[in-house]
């Protein structure tokens, strides 16, 4: 099934704003992840929270999580046009010795200079 | 550089080829996997090996067949594509257990 549903599916700011990625999930995890991914290129990883954890923060990213809702939001504050990239949620779940990882569709993030 | 390495970074092949994508990783991890990544979709996980055995396997089509010889190492062997292939591959490493996911630069995949 389809997991880490991300919205917007864009997003247009300009430099020195914030912005703003939600992602929803559907099935019991044990931690959310987010990744960035410049066009046409592999994943690099960002930050994890774990499933209890509820915030987390790494430079001028911030990461909630809230299990009741399955939802997370990561926060860019202060951007700038390098951080123009698709960033994607992935939820690791339970189950096996390493568990799936499974992404969203993603949010395309254009910063404006 | 993440310390995973995909070659080819682009392939043409027509629909009667046979063809290999390789993944190589020195970062001592465990677990590796195989992503389709198209336009407009998530990205799909196509395979999952952990400690060298395959762990998971979406429903992927025959046509795609993996390898994992050793735990640095991933193969993904493909036969009689279809156009709908075409997409960029992705390999991927993680380490000890539910910890995040190094990311090759992936192979971009056409099938003419």
């Amino acid at each position: 099934s389809q997991q880490g549903e991300e919205d917007p599916q864009a997003l247009s700011i300009q430099e020195g704003e914030n912005a703003t990625m939600n992602c929803s999930y559907k099935t019991s995890i044990n931690n959310l992840q987010w990744y960035r991914q410049n066009s046409g290129r592999g994943l690099v990883h960002l930050i994890l929270i774990r499933s209890n954890e509820r915030e987390k923060h790494s430079g001028r990213l911030r990461v909630t999580l809230d299990t009741s809702k399955k939802s997370s939001s990561l926060l860019i504050t202060a951007s700038r046009a390098a951080d123009t990239a698709s960033y994607f949620c992935a939820s690791r779940n339970y189950g096996g010795s390493q568990g799936n990882l499974i992404f969203g569709k993603g949010t395309k993030l254009s910063v404006k200079p | 550089e993440t310390g995973v390495t995909q070659t080819p970074r682009h392939l043409v092949m027509g629909m009667t080829n046979k063809k290999s994508l390789k993944c190589e990783q020195h970062l001592g991890h465990n677990a590796m996997y195989w992503y389709k990544q198209s336009a407009k979709k998530p990205l799909e996980l196509m395979f999952v090996y952990s400690l060298e055995e395959r762990v998971e396997n979406n429903s992927v089509p025959s046509r795609f067949s993996p390898e994992c010889p050793n735990s640095s190492h991933l193969f993904l062997h493909l036969h009689t594509l279809q156009p709908e292939d075409s997409a960029l591959y992705l390999c991927a490493s993680s380490g000890e257990e539910n910890t995040e996911a190094f990311f090759g630069q992936g192979t971009r995949l056409t099938v003419v």
